[in-house]
C-alpha cells in the first residue's frame, strides 16, 4: 500500500495565523481525504481533495477556513486559516489507491493554537 | 444520522486473553466495506482488517478477526492473545458503495487497555 509523508508532525501557532499541512504520497492514489480529530474524539472528514479542481467539503467545513490544494495525484495541502484555539486538533490526510482494501493515513499533524 | 456505532468507550482485558470490540453500522447500500484501525498514543492510524459486504467468510489477519454478521449489521473486532502493545484506541469505519463515494466514516472509538 501507499506510504504517506505528512508534515509538520506538530506545531504550536498563534491565534489569527494560518498553517499549511502537506501530504506526499509515494505512489499515485485515486483519492485523497483530509480528516480532523479533535481531542478525545473520533475522526471527522473535512473534505475530499480533488486533483486540479476545488475540494469537496463536508457539512460544517468551508473553503475559506480550510483551503485545500491537490495539484497532482501524489501531493495535497490543507491550510487551517485564521486559527483559534478551537482549531487545536490532529489533522490527518488519507489516500485511497483503488487497489487493496486499506486506506493509508499520514502520521498526522498535532496542532495547538494558543 | 450516526452510521457507525461503537458502544464501548473503554474496555479492559487481561494480557493473553481474547477481547471483542463491538461495531454496528447503518447503510442502505448493498456494497460497502468495513474497516478497523488502531490508533496508539502516537496518533498514527494503523490499518488492521477489512471486510467487504459480499465477502462470505469473516476476515482474519493474524491475531485479528472480524466477526461479520450482515443481517445484524455488526462487524465486531476480535483480538486474540492480547498483548500489552495492543493498548490503544480502536476505530471501526465504513465506506459505502457508491462509485463516487470513497470516503470513510468513523465510529467514536473504543479505548482498549491490556492489563499485565
Amino acid at each position: 500500500s501507499a506510504v504517506i509523508s505528512q508534515k509538520p508532525s506538530r506545531d504550536i501557532c498563534q491565534r489569527g495565523t494560518s498553517l499549511t499541512i502537506q501530504c506526499q504520497v509515494d505512489s499515485q492514489v485515486t483519492m485523497m481525504f483530509w480528516y480532523r480529530q479533535q481531542p478525545g474524539q473520533s475522526l471527522t472528514l473535512i473534505a475530499t481533495a480533488n486533483q486540479g479542481s476545488e475540494a469537496t467539503y463536508e457539512s460544517g467545513f468551508v473553503i475559506d477556513k480550510f483551503p485545500i490544494s491537490r495539484p497532482n495525484l501524489t501531493f495535497s495541502t490543507l491550510t487551517v486559516s485564521n486559527m483559534s484555539p478551537e482549531d487545536s486538533s490532529i489533522y490527518l490526510c488519507s489516500g485511497f489507491g483503488g487497489l487493496g482494501y486499506g486506506y493509508t493515513f499520514g502520521s498526522g499533524t498535532r496542532l495547538t493554537v494558543v | 444520522a450516526q452510521k457507525i456505532t461503537q458502544t464501548q468507550p473503554g474496555m479492559f482485558v487481561q494480557e493473553k486473553e481474547a477481547v471483542t470490540l463491538d461495531c454496528t453500522y447503518d447503510t442502505s447500500d448493498q456494497s460497502y466495506g468495513l474497516f478497523w484501525y488502531k490508533q496508539p498514543s502516537s496518533g498514527e492510524m494503523i490499518f488492521l482488517i477489512y471486510q467487504g459486504s459480499y465477502d462470505e467468510q469473516n476476515a482474519t489477519e493474524g491475531r485479528y478477526s472480524l466477526n461479520f454478521q450482515k443481517a445484524r449489521k455488526s462487524a465486531n473486532l476480535v483480538i486474540s492473545a492480547s498483548q500489552l502493545g495492543d493498548s490503544a484506541m480502536y476505530f471501526c469505519a465504513m465506506r459505502e458503495g457508491s462509485p463516487n463515494n470513497n470516503d470513510m466514516r468513523f465510529g467514536a472509538g473504543t479505548r482498549l487497555t491490556v492489563k499485565p
